[in-house]
Parts: C-alpha cells; sequence; structure tokens
C-alpha cells in the first residue's frame, strides 16, 4: 500500500458530462502529481501542486483543471468530457517539490470510462 | 520527442530464465534522476528504484539489479532467475532538473513481461 488514496476507483460517465477525481497523498507528503494513463499515449503528466500551489503543467487540456486543498488533497475536474478522455487516472506524491530527493508514491488510480 | 525509451515492447521468458529490460534515456542536464516502476496486472504503479545521475554504481536487491551507463545513457534492469510473479508492464523513467514541468517523471512507453511456467 503506497498511502496514496485515489477516489473513486471507477466511473462511467458520458460525453459532454464533467467529472472530479479525488487524491489524498501520504501523510506528510506536500506535492501531488496527476497523471493520465491510456493505451496509446502512455503515462503522461498532467499537473503537480505543491502545498497549494501549482508547481508544474505537463500535457494537460484546457478542459481539465485540478487543485491543492488546504488539508493537501487535491482534485482533478475534467469537463466537457469526450470518448478519448477514457483512461486511467493516477495521482503520485511525493514529501517535497519533487522526484529529486523521492520517488514519487502512486494511488491506485480511478479508471475513467467515457460513453 | 521521447526522452525516455525503452525499444523493447514485450518480452516472454519461461520461468527461471534472466531477463534483461532496456531504458535509454535522452537529457542535457548533468543532475537528473532515473526510476524503474512496476505496474502489474492489478493496475497499481510501483516503485522499484531510483538512481541520480552522479551514482553510477551498479544497485542489487535480491533477484532484481540495474545497470547505469552515462555513457551510453543507459539505465538497464535484469531480474534473475524470473517468477511468474514478475509478470507486468515495466516503466523506466526520467526527472530532469531544469525541466519546466518541475521535476515530475516523463516515462518511456513500457516493457510487458510475461513469464510463463
Amino acid at each position: 500500500d503506497s498511502g496514496v488514496t485515489q477516489t473513486p476507483k471507477h466511473l462511467i460517465t458520458a460525453t459532454g458530462q464533467r467529472v472530479t477525481l479525488r487524491c489524498s497523498p501520504r501523510s506528510g507528503d506536500l506535492s501531488v502529481y496527476w497523471y493520465q494513463q491510456s493505451l496509446d499515449q502512455g503515462l503522461q503528466f498532467l499537473i503537480q501542486y505543491y502545498n497549494g500551489e501549482e508547481r508544474a503543467k505537463g500535457n494537460i487540456l484546457e478542459r481539465f483543471s485540478a487543485q491543492q486543498f488546504p488539508d493537501l488533497h487535491s482534485e482533478l475536474n475534467l469537463s466537457s468530457l469526450e470518448l478519448g478522455d477514457s483512461a486511467l487516472y493516477f495521482c503520485a506524491s511525493s514529501p517535497s517539490g519533487g522526484a529529486y530527493n523521492s520517488p514519487l508514491h502512486f494511488g491506485n488510480g480511478t479508471r475513467l470510462t467515457v460513453t | 520527442a521521447q526522452k525516455v525509451t525503452q525499444a523493447q515492447t514485450e518480452i516472454s521468458v519461461v520461468e527461471k530464465e534472466d531477463v534483461t529490460l532496456d531504458c535509454v534515456y535522452e537529457t542535457r542536464d548533468t543532475t537528473y534522476y532515473l526510476f524503474w516502476y512496476k505496474q502489474p496486472p492489478s493496475g497499481e504503479l510501483v516503485f522499484l528504484i531510483r538512481r541520480n545521475s552522479f551514482d553510477e554504481q551498479n544497485e542489487i536487491s535480491g533477484r532484481y539489479s540495474w545497470n547505469f551507463q552515462k555513457s551510453t545513457s543507459s539505465f538497464n534492469f535484469t531480474i534473475t532467475a524470473s517468477q511468474v510473479v514478475d509478470s507486468a508492464v515495466y516503466f523506466c523513467a526520467l526527472s530532469e532538473a531544469a525541466s519546466n514541468s518541475g521535476y515530475a517523471l516523463n516515462f518511456g512507453k513500457g516493457t510487458s513481461l510475461l513469464v510463463t511456467p
């Protein structure tokens, strides 16, 4: 068990809808990362938050947004969903601002299916 | 451009065989970090190892060993005496100090390893 909790495990929704994925980092970790895993794109970095502030952005679509709350949990909001957004979404956490002094520990992921 | 290349998409071996998973990376940084993660069929991503660019010592952990060679920009992973439970997708990843994506991990496409009895 990595200590990173993601909810829900599975999500099925229709095109055009909006969903929210939730992540609780390991106790003491200040950074949260979101990744998208799909068959064609592999594991893609979306966005990172560190202690409540956006720290780095990757290949995140404008329809997607995220935030990190004072208790350090994070939410990833996906709107105007398209079929191509179907993927496994991972959250990871680390104690510091990056992987330079600690690995990222990943949650079990949220499987999103857009129909 | 792909910064981490795992040329082997799928590998199939028979139990007890040794297997090496290749990883080649690309970076202009002098400070960077390399990782291996395992993704078993259950789907979670499990951290295996982290190396920094200043430490080229090879590492052994049980049946697992890693060979880091800066001269060839490679960080290969060997499983000795493979077991069925080693069946998984293995990802190599790079974290760069100067990247505009912070220290986020840049993953390769993964190598799917199947170990049969």
